[in-house]
């Protein structure tokens, strides 16, 4: 158990709706770090953000967005779903300083049909 | 964009037999090497992170070996068990900004 918790577990939704993705960091940990798993991709780094703020973003589409709340929990909101947008969503945490290693949560797996 | 390469694909090996797989990565703009152990439906988890060339990291028995001036790293697992068997994924952090580009992974499977 990496101390990273990521709701829901699994998700089924129709294409065109719109979701949110939940993760809370480990204890301590200011960065976190939204990440998605397609089945013919290798892990892709979405967006990070640290205390609050964004850090660093990747090939995140414009109908996802992301923020990190006061509390160091992050929300990462999927919208206007199409069917490719199916995939593993991993949330992975850090300290957030320099050099760290990040702890990945257990993944949200998003199904559009 | 990044190319960070990862070989074999994939790797069958007797328990008992030390084996390595290898990852590649531009050299340029270089920060920080991680790597991955991700079993079957869990999630990745970090093994090391490595930043000067040269170096090397040890834990239990897998290792890892950095070659920053030409762009490779070395995992080794020595007298692998059934336990080993899971994808090694390499990221690279090339920025220093914590944003990682993941290699495709070399499935490992140890055949007992």
């Amino acid at each position: 158990d990496s101390g990273v918790t990521q709701t829901p577990k699994h998700l089924i939704t129709a294409t065109g709706q719109r979701v949110t993705l939940r993760c809370s960091p480990r204890s301590g940990d200011l960065s976190v770090y939204w990440y998605q798993q397609s089945l013919d991709q290798g892990l892709q780094f979405l967006i990070q953000y640290y205390n609050g703020e964004e850090r660093a973003k990747g090939n995140i589409l414009e109908r996802f967005s992301a923020q990190q709340f006061p509390d160091l929990h992050s929300e990462l909101n999927l919208s206007s779903l199409e069917l490719g947008d199916s995939a593993l969503y991993f949330c992975a945490s850090s300290v957030g300083r320099e050099i760290y290693e990040q702890y990945f949560g257990p993944g949200t797996r998003l199904t559009v049909t | 964009i990044l190319n960070v390469e990862q070989s074999p694909q994939s790797l069958h090996v007797q328990e008992g037999d030390s084996t390595n797989f290898t990852c590649s990565f531009p050299s340029s703009n270089f920060y920080a090497l991680h790597w991955y152990r991700w079993e079957t439906a869990k999630s990745p988890e970090a093994l090391f992170v490595m930043t000067l060339n040269g170096d090397e990291k040890k834990k239990g028995r897998i290792s890892a070996t950095l070659n920053t001036k030409e762009g490779y790293s070395y995992l080794y697992i020595k007298g692998s068990q059934p336990e080993d068997s899971a994808t090694y994924l390499c990221a690279l952090d090339n920025f220093g900004n914590e944003k990682l580009t993941f290699g495709t992974g070399t499935r490992l499977t140890i055949i007992p």
